[in-house]
């Protein structure tokens, strides 16, 4: 059973809207990750939050926002969306954001924007 | 500014070749070294770290990497490759911070021919 779980897996969006992306994880870690993919730029980080609190923030635009419900949640919010925020946004968790610790990766939501 | 550099874009070996993965990175403090794989449409998996002690490291599958300080590298090797190992791998540095970035390589990929 997948322990890192976002949701939706696609999704098709149209420039201008609105999208949030979704992660839950089940693995009890108390740090969570946003990574981006995309076809012209190497994995890049995105957020980084421990404990619900944001940690590490290395996204130029406030068009990306973070939300955490709950601890084991947080999920993307992508505003005024345009072409070139179609990527592959990966969900990632460790334990902590400590020393000795390796992320877990979900399997990602595609994204694409028309 | 901490990079990562994987000089091979692509390797292509036959089933129960060997097969090593360069990765350089430049930083001057500590530093967290990693490995990841990814399989086609898939998200990343862990496969191995580094952080301190011994310079060679175990992984999952077969896979091990040796860190070395002086040439600023961490290669992934395995003694014999079997066609699921056909995928992409990353090679990611991070420091200690809080966020705990990945700053990840552009990846080489991986083709097993029979």
């Amino acid at each position: 059973d997948p322990k890192i779980i976002q949701k939706p897996k696609y999704l098709v969006a149209v420039t201008g809207s609105e999208k949030i992306l979704i992660c839950e994880q089940y693995l009890g870690h108390n740090a969570m990750y946003w990574y981006r993919q995309s076809a012209k730029k190497p994995l890049e980080f995105m957020f980084s939050y421990s404990y619900q609190k944001l940690m590490d923030n290395q996204t130029a635009s406030s068009r990306f926002q973070p939300q955490s419900s709950k601890k084991n949640h947080l999920d993307l919010q992508i505003t005024a969306l345009k072409p070139d925020d179609s990527a592959t946004y990966f969900c990632a968790s460790s334990q902590t954001t400590g020393n000795n610790q390796a992320p877990l990766f979900g399997e990602g939501t595609r994204l694409s924007v028309l | 500014t901490q990079t990562v550099s994987q000089s091979d874009a692509h390797v292509t070996v036959f089933e129960g070749d060997s097969v090593e993965l360069r990765c350089n990175y430049s930083y001057g403090g500590s530093i967290y070294l990693s490995w990841y794989i990814q399989h086609h449409g898939r998200g990343l998996q862990f496969l191995l770290k580094y952080y301190s002690g011994n310079p060679v490291v175990q992984g999952v599958n077969g896979f091990e990497a040796e860190f070395s300080k002086s040439d600023s590298s961490f290669h992934l090797r395995k003694a014999s490759v079997h066609w699921s190992d056909s995928a992409v791998y990353f090679c990611a540095v991070s420091s200690y911070q809080g966020g705990r970035a990945l700053i990840f390589g552009t990846g080489t990929t991986v083709s097993v021919s029979p």
